[in-house]
């Protein structure tokens, strides 16, 4: 069975501040795909980030940046200088090709609010 | 390039009335997914396609709830007949293939009275 938790049900900072979302995961299987998406208050969902179980590499994408660590199982995401505009629902999922192919599991994700 | 296309943006409607959602996906994909976000039980798959075929319906709730595909282009979601519980934001996304990040569409906001 598949299953990503996101601990953090809400996170309030102040703009500027330093913030990191927390995504621990569970899969029996070897390859797998691990994914972040946004959904601001507009409501879209818009992604953001895709990682293999094979590449471990941290990614940095601006003031954007994702952890994987298959030794705890966590896709961690972390906003630097945070912003205003970063307040958003953040989603970490999952995705095993084997079995069901192709379908995700959506962490309950994380509500980060960011006041000036 | 076109991103996912839902429609209607909002749908108003009383219960018992049915209801058509209808999504076109990015051309070239080949798996379609329906999911419904509420408050209380956040964001739950209804179903997938992958190449017009549906593979995993188990997230459909009930029987009042179907879901047809019938070419690459174009997915409808029906509830017949609609009940206030259905009151939801329900997305379309759809990927390029296995492994693929999802692209969803705008959604469409379900208010059943």
């Amino acid at each position: 069975a598949q299953k990503v938790t996101q601990a953090q049900t809400e996170i309030s900072v102040v703009e500027k501040e330093d913030v990191t979302l927390d995504c621990v995961y569970e899969t029996r299987d070897t390859t797998y795909y691990l994914f972040w998406y946004k959904q601001p208050p507009s409501g879209e969902l818009v992604f953001l980030i895709r990682r293999n179980s094979f590449d471990e590499q941290n990614e940095i994408s601006g003031r954007y940046s994702w952890n994987f660590q298959k030794s705890t199982s966590s896709f961690n995401f972390t906003i630097t200088a945070s912003q205003v505009v970063d307040s958003a629902v953040y989603f970490c999922a999952l995705l095993s090709p084997s079995g069901n192919a192709g379908k995700s599991t959506f962490g309950d994700g994380t509500t980060l609010t960011v006041k000036p | 390039d076109a991103g996912v296309i839902q429609s209607p943006r909002h749908e108003v409607t009383e219960m018992g009335q049915e209801v058509t959602l209808r999504c076109k996906p990015i051309s070239g994909h080949n798996s379609l997914f329906w999911y419904r976000q509420t408050m209380m039980r956040g964001l739950e798959l209804l179903i997938y396609f992958n190449n017009n075929v549906p593979i995993d319906d188990s997230g459909m709730p009930e029987d009042r709830f179907s879901a047809k595909m019938p070419n690459a282009s174009f997915s409808t979601l029906k509830i017949q007949p609609s009940e206030p519980r259905d009151s939801a934001v329900y997305f379309c996304a759809s990927s390029l293939a296995r492994g693929q990040p999802q692209h969803f569409g705008d959604g469409t906001r379900l208010s059943i009275l």
